[in-house]
Order: C-alpha cells, then sequence, then structure tokens
C-alpha cells in the first residue's frame, strides 16, 4: 500500500521562507512530485524528484530523501499569491500506469 | 499547446441523473487519467487509459461510472444514476514520456460536479 503525510495547514509572512514537509511510504518509488493548487482551480506542476539531493527552480526548490521516506518543498520570497495548497504525490515502481498517489495537501495561508 | 480541455466545468444535475464529462488531452500524450477531488482532499486516482485501452480502473470506480477513449484522443466519464455522494470536482489529466519529466502528469481546469 501507499501512504503520504504533509501538514494540513501552514502560515507564514510575506518575504519568509517556508518549508513544506512530506513522508511517504509505498511499496515501490519512481518519483515524487509537488503540485501548486489554487482554491477552485486544478493542480499546477512544480516539481520532479527522482533522484536524493535538492532540485531548484526560482523561488522553489524540491528536496528527496528515497532511504528516509521524505521530501520537501521550499519556498523562497513569499508572494501573497502564494497562498494556496500544495500537494506532495509519489508514483509507484511496479506501476505500469505512471499514475500518481497524491498527499491531501498542504494549505499555505502567506499574510502580508 | 492548448493544455488539456474539460468541459462542462461545471454541472448541477438532479439525483438519478446520468452526467457526462470530456476530457481533451494535451495532444501528443497518449496516458489519460481521470480523478476526483474534494474539499480539502488530494486527487484520487479514477482511471487510466493508454492511447484508446483503459488499462487500469480504481475500486473507487462503481458500476455507475464508466470512462471511454474510443479513438485514443478525447475521453468522457459517464456517471449515471448520480448520488450526493458524487459531488466532487472531475480531473482528467494526460502524459507522454520524456527523459527530462519522467512522465509528468498535467491537469484539466476540472468539471465540478453538484448533485442535487
Amino acid at each position: 500500500g501507499q501512504n503520504i503525510d504533509q501538514p494540513t495547514e501552514m502560515t507564514a509572512t510575506e518575504g519568509a521562507i517556508v518549508q513544506i514537509n512530506c513522508t511517504y511510504q509505498t511499496s515501490g518509488f519512481n518519483g515524487l512530485f509537488w503540485y501548486q493548487q489554487h482554491a477552485g482551480e486544478a493542480p499546477t506542476f512544480l516539481s520532479y524528484n527522482v533522484l536524493d539531493g535538492l532540485e531548484e527552480k526560482g523561488r522553489f526548490s524540491s528536496f528527496l530523501s528515497r532511504s528516509k521516506g521524505y521530501s520537501y518543498l521550499l519556498l523562497k520570497e513569499l508572494q501573497m499569491k502564494d497562498s494556496a495548497s500544495y500537494l506532495c504525490a509519489v508514483r509507484d515502481r511496479v506501476d505500469s500506469s505512471y499514475k500518481l498517489i497524491f498527499g491531501s495537501g498542504t494549505r499555505l495561508l502567506v499574510r502580508p | 499547446d492548448t493544455g488539456v480541455s474539460q468541459n462542462p466545468r461545471h454541472k448541477i444535475t438532479k439525483r438519478g441523473q446520468n452526467v457526462t464529462f470530456r476530457c481533451d488531452p494535451i495532444s501528443e500524450h497518449n496516458r489519460l487519467y481521470w480523478y476526483r477531488q474534494t474539499l480539502g482532499q488530494g486527487p484520487e486516482f479514477l482511471t487510466y487509459f493508454q492511447n484508446e485501452a483503459q488499462l487500469e480502473k480504481s475500486r473507487l470506480l462503481s458500476d455507475r461510472f464508466s470512462a471511454e477513449r474510443p479513438k485514443g484522443s478525447f475521453s468522457t466519464l459517464e456517471i449515471q444514476r448520480t448520488e450526493q455522494g458524487d459531488s466532487a470536482m472531475y480531473l482528467c489529466a494526460s502524459s507522454s514520456f520524456t527523459l527530462n519529466s519522467g512522465n509528468t502528469i498535467y491537469f484539466g481546469e476540472g468539471s465540478w460536479l453538484t448533485v442535487v
């Protein structure tokens, strides 16, 4: 089976840095994805990690440790528009469909 | 690249009626997925197509749900005899494998269903 855990809610201040953690358990592993979802809208792709380490993409970075079953999404220089839900998703190595299994999401509120 | 397109965007229906949603994936993508999402939850996998073949269905997909992708391009998701518990956002997504993206899945804007 698969299990993905992430905090339900976080609050941060505009201009600050926030780290959203995700832990997972899968029978196999073939990639971890982060998506951003604004209220009432579809998830949009942010990042993809399949090897250990940090992937940086502008203000957003994502880290993966496969041995620990752990990832985090780091958001720097927070802006009000970053208020959204952040979804962690994993893909199982043995799954030929390449489907993603999602966590429940972390709702981030950025305050002025 | 017009992205994944879904319609209708919103549907309100009476309990017991049938509804159908359409998805047009990104044109070169051979994989197509349907997910369902309720408030405060992440998307839940419903079914998967590779080209026109439906290769996987979740246990969430009861007999009242049927999905097709007749020519390997657009897909439809039909819900028969809708129940209030079917109220959710139905998300379509598509993907195609590349070395850089690792089969990243891209979502459409979703179709909101409200069953009254």
